[in-house]
């Protein structure tokens, strides 16, 4: 079963622009990750975020976490055609346990 | 550092038929997870193993098994294959303990005719 749903489900920008992905979810977590998929292969670890943290950066990417909403979102700045990929919110409710995925959502930079 | 490798990745199987894929740890993990993602979805857990005992399990019937080697390498076995088994089997490592992401593999492409 999908514990996170991600919002929207495809977003298309020009390069240069920012990219904001949402991520709501339904039962408590210990932390919350964000993963990249290019072509439907394998799916590469961005960032994590812990239950009690509410922002966090890494580079280009700046994720906010809500526990009271349950919801996340993951903002990627000046976005190039490189990013173009699928995302993919992750929940772990406990340490050393399953990430449990949305859907994903599909962005498209376009040069 | 290597990275998580999975073998093979790709395969055409028959409906009836067994299938094994096969995954490497990355370097100093010991702990590995497979998730099966079928085309537009994310991925579903199927289960974890730490110290070669499964230690956790999704929504899948038995005839989805594993194993899990000294060496922290994996196995997933898919007996009885049914075409709804198409998708991409994705292995994951991680460390027990330790809070970060996971690594995943490239995935096995596993088609079901």
């Amino acid at each position: 079963s999908q514990q996170g749903e991600e919002d929207p489900q495809a977003l298309s920008i020009q390069e240069g622009e920012n990219a904001t992905m949402n991520c709501s979810y339904k039962t408590s977590i210990n932390n919350l990750q964000w993963y990249r998929q290019n072509s439907g292969r394998g799916l590469v670890h961005l960032i994590l975020i812990r239950s009690n943290e509410r922002e966090k950066h890494s580079g280009r990417l700046r994720v906010t976490l809500d526990t009271s909403k349950k919801s996340s979102s993951l903002l990627i700045t000046a976005s190039r055609a490189a990013d173009t990929a699928s995302y993919f919110c992750a929940t772990v409710p406990g340490a050393n346990s399953k990430l449990t995925f949305g859907k994903g959502i599909t962005l498209s930079v376009r040069p | 550092e290597t990275g998580v490798t999975q073998s093979p990745t790709h395969l055409i199987k028959t409906r009836g038929q067994q299938v094994t894929l096969r995954c490497s740890s990355q370097s100093g993990h010991n702990t590995v997870s497979w998730y099966q993602q079928a085309l537009g979805q994310g991925p579903q857990f199927i289960f974890q193993y730490y110290r070669e005992e499964e230690n956790g399990r999704g929504n899948f019937p038995p005839r989805f098994s594993g194993l899990q080697f000294p060496n922290y390498s994996s196995e997933l076995n898919v007996n009885a294959l049914e075409l709804d088994d198409s998708a991409l089997y994705l292995c994951a490592s991680s460390l027990a303990g330790r809070e970060y992401g996971y690594t995943f593999g490239s995935g096995t492409r596993l088609t079901v005719v």
